[in-house]
Protein backbone atom coordinates (compact mmCIF):
# COMPACT_ATOMS: atom_id res chain seq x y z
CA UNK A 1 0.00 0.00 0.00
CA UNK A 2 1.20 3.67 -0.90
CA UNK A 3 -0.04 4.92 2.41
CA UNK A 4 -1.75 7.82 1.92
CA UNK A 5 -1.19 10.57 -0.37
CA UNK A 6 -1.61 14.06 -0.05
CA UNK A 7 -0.90 16.58 -3.21
CA UNK A 8 0.40 19.11 -4.00
CA UNK A 9 3.71 18.61 -1.34
CA UNK A 10 4.02 22.22 -1.28
CA UNK A 11 1.91 25.36 -2.40
CA UNK A 12 2.59 29.29 -2.27
CA UNK A 13 -0.53 31.25 -3.53
CA UNK A 14 -0.92 34.96 -3.16
CA UNK A 15 -3.73 36.14 -0.92
CA UNK A 16 -7.65 36.36 -2.04
CA UNK A 17 -6.81 33.12 -4.26
CA UNK A 18 -8.86 29.96 -3.90
CA UNK A 19 -6.44 27.02 -2.37
CA UNK A 20 -7.53 22.85 -3.04
CA UNK A 21 -5.71 20.66 -0.79
CA UNK A 22 -5.83 16.39 -2.24
CA UNK A 23 -6.12 13.66 -0.10
CA UNK A 24 -6.22 9.93 -0.92
CA UNK A 25 -6.48 7.27 2.26
CA UNK A 26 -5.22 3.95 2.58
CA UNK A 27 -7.51 1.23 0.64
CA UNK A 28 -10.03 0.11 3.16
CA UNK A 29 -9.95 3.09 6.20
CA UNK A 30 -13.11 3.97 7.01
CA UNK A 31 -12.33 7.52 9.10
CA UNK A 32 -10.64 10.58 7.66
CA UNK A 33 -9.00 13.05 9.28
CA UNK A 34 -7.64 16.66 8.51
CA UNK A 35 -5.29 18.16 10.87
CA UNK A 36 -3.49 21.74 10.22
CA UNK A 37 -0.19 22.29 12.04
CA UNK A 38 1.62 25.36 13.42
CA UNK A 39 4.67 25.98 15.26
CA UNK A 40 2.24 28.05 17.40
CA UNK A 41 -0.92 25.96 17.70
CA UNK A 42 1.05 22.62 16.99
CA UNK A 43 -1.86 19.83 15.44
CA UNK A 44 -5.20 21.13 15.39
CA UNK A 45 -7.92 18.87 14.13
CA UNK A 46 -9.79 20.61 11.04
CA UNK A 47 -12.56 17.99 10.52
CA UNK A 48 -13.11 14.30 10.22
CA UNK A 49 -15.22 11.75 8.03
CA UNK A 50 -16.81 8.34 9.11
CA UNK A 51 -17.88 6.27 5.68
CA UNK A 52 -17.36 9.66 3.93
CA UNK A 53 -19.72 11.50 6.04
CA UNK A 54 -18.40 14.68 8.07
CA UNK A 55 -18.73 14.01 11.15
CA UNK A 56 -17.13 17.09 13.54
CA UNK A 57 -16.53 20.28 11.29
CA UNK A 58 -16.08 22.00 14.44
CA UNK A 59 -12.33 22.91 14.27
CA UNK A 60 -13.14 24.39 10.68
CA UNK A 61 -12.04 27.91 11.23
CA UNK A 62 -14.18 30.00 9.15
CA UNK A 63 -16.65 29.34 6.29
CA UNK A 64 -13.75 29.82 3.95
CA UNK A 65 -12.41 26.90 4.51
CA UNK A 66 -14.90 23.45 3.31
CA UNK A 67 -14.19 20.19 3.05
CA UNK A 68 -15.49 17.22 1.05
CA UNK A 69 -15.34 13.45 0.28
CA UNK A 70 -17.23 12.49 -2.46
CA UNK A 71 -16.21 8.99 -2.27
CA UNK A 72 -14.07 6.77 -0.14
CA UNK A 73 -10.53 6.89 -2.06
CA UNK A 74 -10.87 10.97 -2.47
CA UNK A 75 -11.02 13.86 -0.03
CA UNK A 76 -10.19 17.73 -0.53
CA UNK A 77 -9.78 20.83 1.74
CA UNK A 78 -10.69 24.15 0.00
CA UNK A 79 -9.85 27.38 1.02
CA UNK A 80 -11.43 30.32 -0.84
CA UNK A 81 -10.26 32.87 -0.13
CA UNK A 82 -6.96 32.35 1.22
CA UNK A 83 -5.15 34.67 3.90
CA UNK A 84 -1.63 35.21 5.03
CA UNK A 85 -2.59 33.42 8.48
CA UNK A 86 -3.66 30.03 6.91
CA UNK A 87 0.31 29.58 6.36
CA UNK A 88 0.75 25.91 7.75
CA UNK A 89 1.37 22.48 6.91
CA UNK A 90 -2.00 20.46 6.63
CA UNK A 91 -2.23 16.94 7.00
CA UNK A 92 -4.58 13.94 5.91
CA UNK A 93 -4.73 10.71 8.20
CA UNK A 94 -6.91 7.69 7.53
CA UNK A 95 -7.91 5.31 9.80
CA UNK A 96 -10.08 1.83 10.24
CA UNK A 97 -12.48 1.99 13.19
CA UNK A 98 -12.94 -1.34 14.33
CA UNK A 99 -14.19 -1.36 18.04
CA UNK A 100 -12.04 1.65 19.03
CA UNK A 101 -8.67 -0.41 18.50
CA UNK A 102 -7.05 1.75 15.57
CA UNK A 103 -4.35 4.38 14.66
CA UNK A 104 -4.35 6.76 12.68
CA UNK A 105 -2.11 6.98 9.26
CA UNK A 106 -0.72 10.27 8.25
CA UNK A 107 0.14 11.69 4.93
CA UNK A 108 3.56 13.70 4.43
CA UNK A 109 1.35 16.98 4.73
CA UNK A 110 1.06 19.97 1.89
CA UNK A 111 3.04 22.93 3.23
CA UNK A 112 0.92 25.95 1.85
CA UNK A 113 1.67 29.37 2.03
CA UNK A 114 -0.37 32.37 1.43
CA UNK A 115 1.73 35.20 0.26
CA UNK B 1 -7.74 24.31 23.38
CA UNK B 2 -4.51 22.22 24.15
CA UNK B 3 -5.81 19.48 26.54
CA UNK B 4 -2.31 17.38 26.17
CA UNK B 5 0.82 19.20 27.70
CA UNK B 6 3.89 17.61 27.08
CA UNK B 7 6.97 17.99 29.24
CA UNK B 8 9.72 18.90 28.31
CA UNK B 9 8.89 21.38 25.22
CA UNK B 10 12.57 20.83 23.44
CA UNK B 11 15.16 18.64 24.76
CA UNK B 12 18.94 17.49 23.43
CA UNK B 13 21.12 15.02 24.52
CA UNK B 14 24.07 13.03 24.10
CA UNK B 15 24.08 9.44 22.56
CA UNK B 16 23.33 6.97 24.76
CA UNK B 17 21.52 8.95 27.55
CA UNK B 18 18.42 7.98 28.93
CA UNK B 19 15.79 10.19 28.81
CA UNK B 20 11.73 10.54 29.78
CA UNK B 21 9.15 12.70 27.96
CA UNK B 22 5.65 13.06 29.71
CA UNK B 23 2.22 13.60 28.44
CA UNK B 24 -0.19 15.11 31.01
CA UNK B 25 -3.97 15.91 30.80
CA UNK B 26 -6.99 16.45 33.84
CA UNK B 27 -8.85 14.62 30.91
CA UNK B 28 -9.42 10.85 30.62
CA UNK B 29 -9.28 9.23 27.50
CA UNK B 30 -10.12 5.69 26.38
CA UNK B 31 -6.83 4.95 24.77
CA UNK B 32 -3.48 7.29 24.35
CA UNK B 33 -0.95 6.97 21.40
CA UNK B 34 2.50 8.30 20.68
CA UNK B 35 3.81 9.23 17.48
CA UNK B 36 6.94 10.45 16.19
CA UNK B 37 7.38 12.90 12.94
CA UNK B 38 10.25 13.70 11.24
CA UNK B 39 10.67 17.05 9.54
CA UNK B 40 8.78 16.97 5.92
CA UNK B 41 6.90 14.01 6.94
CA UNK B 42 3.52 13.16 8.81
CA UNK B 43 3.59 11.63 12.28
CA UNK B 44 3.86 7.79 12.55
CA UNK B 45 2.08 6.00 14.99
CA UNK B 46 4.92 4.45 17.59
CA UNK B 47 2.01 2.82 19.74
CA UNK B 48 -1.20 2.91 21.51
CA UNK B 49 -2.25 1.44 24.86
CA UNK B 50 -5.90 1.57 26.35
CA UNK B 51 -5.28 -0.20 30.03
CA UNK B 52 -4.66 2.30 32.98
CA UNK B 53 -1.21 1.05 34.22
CA UNK B 54 -0.16 -0.16 30.90
CA UNK B 55 3.09 -0.80 30.04
CA UNK B 56 4.80 -1.38 26.41
CA UNK B 57 7.59 -1.94 25.17
CA UNK B 58 8.84 -1.38 21.56
CA UNK B 59 12.54 -2.16 21.66
CA UNK B 60 14.71 0.94 23.64
CA UNK B 61 11.52 3.02 24.12
CA UNK B 62 8.70 1.93 27.05
CA UNK B 63 5.65 3.64 27.12
CA UNK B 64 3.49 3.75 30.50
CA UNK B 65 -0.45 5.02 30.46
CA UNK B 66 -0.96 6.31 34.01
CA UNK B 67 -2.99 4.59 35.93
CA UNK B 68 -6.09 7.25 36.08
CA UNK B 69 -5.94 7.20 32.40
CA UNK B 70 -4.88 11.43 32.21
CA UNK B 71 -1.02 11.10 31.69
CA UNK B 72 1.72 8.72 29.65
CA UNK B 73 5.47 9.12 30.13
CA UNK B 74 8.10 7.37 27.32
CA UNK B 75 11.39 6.55 28.13
CA UNK B 76 14.65 5.61 25.99
CA UNK B 77 17.44 4.04 26.79
CA UNK B 78 20.16 4.91 25.23
CA UNK B 79 19.41 7.12 23.02
CA UNK B 80 20.75 7.37 19.11
CA UNK B 81 20.69 9.93 16.33
CA UNK B 82 17.72 8.08 14.85
CA UNK B 83 15.52 8.70 17.58
CA UNK B 84 16.02 12.57 16.68
CA UNK B 85 12.21 13.96 16.38
CA UNK B 86 9.07 15.30 17.09
CA UNK B 87 7.58 13.21 19.65
CA UNK B 88 3.70 13.69 19.95
CA UNK B 89 1.59 12.45 22.59
CA UNK B 90 -2.45 11.88 21.16
CA UNK B 91 -5.53 11.33 23.27
CA UNK B 92 -8.19 9.34 22.43
CA UNK B 93 -12.04 10.23 22.95
CA UNK B 94 -14.68 7.96 20.63
CA UNK B 95 -13.36 8.23 17.36
CA UNK B 96 -10.90 11.55 17.62
CA UNK B 97 -7.99 12.39 18.65
CA UNK B 98 -6.26 15.88 20.51
CA UNK B 99 -2.57 15.90 19.97
CA UNK B 100 -0.63 17.19 22.37
CA UNK B 101 2.06 20.23 22.14
CA UNK B 102 5.05 17.83 21.29
CA UNK B 103 8.36 17.34 22.44
CA UNK B 104 11.29 17.76 19.89
CA UNK B 105 14.23 15.68 20.71
CA UNK B 106 17.90 15.78 19.11
CA UNK B 107 20.03 13.31 19.94
CA UNK B 108 23.89 14.67 18.98
CA UNK B 109 26.55 11.89 18.06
Amino acid sequence: DAGVIQSPRHEVTEMGQEVTLRCKPISGHNSLFWYRQTMMRGLELLIYFNNNVPIDDSGMPEDRFSAKMPNASFSTLKIQPSEPRDSAVYFCASSLLVRGNYGYTFGSGTRLTVV
Amino acid sequence: TQLLEQSPQFLSIQEGENLTVYCNSSSVFSSLQWYRQEPGEGPVLLVTVVTGGEVKKLKRLTFQFGDARKDSSLHITAAQPGDTGLYLCAGGSGNQFYFGTGTSLTVIP
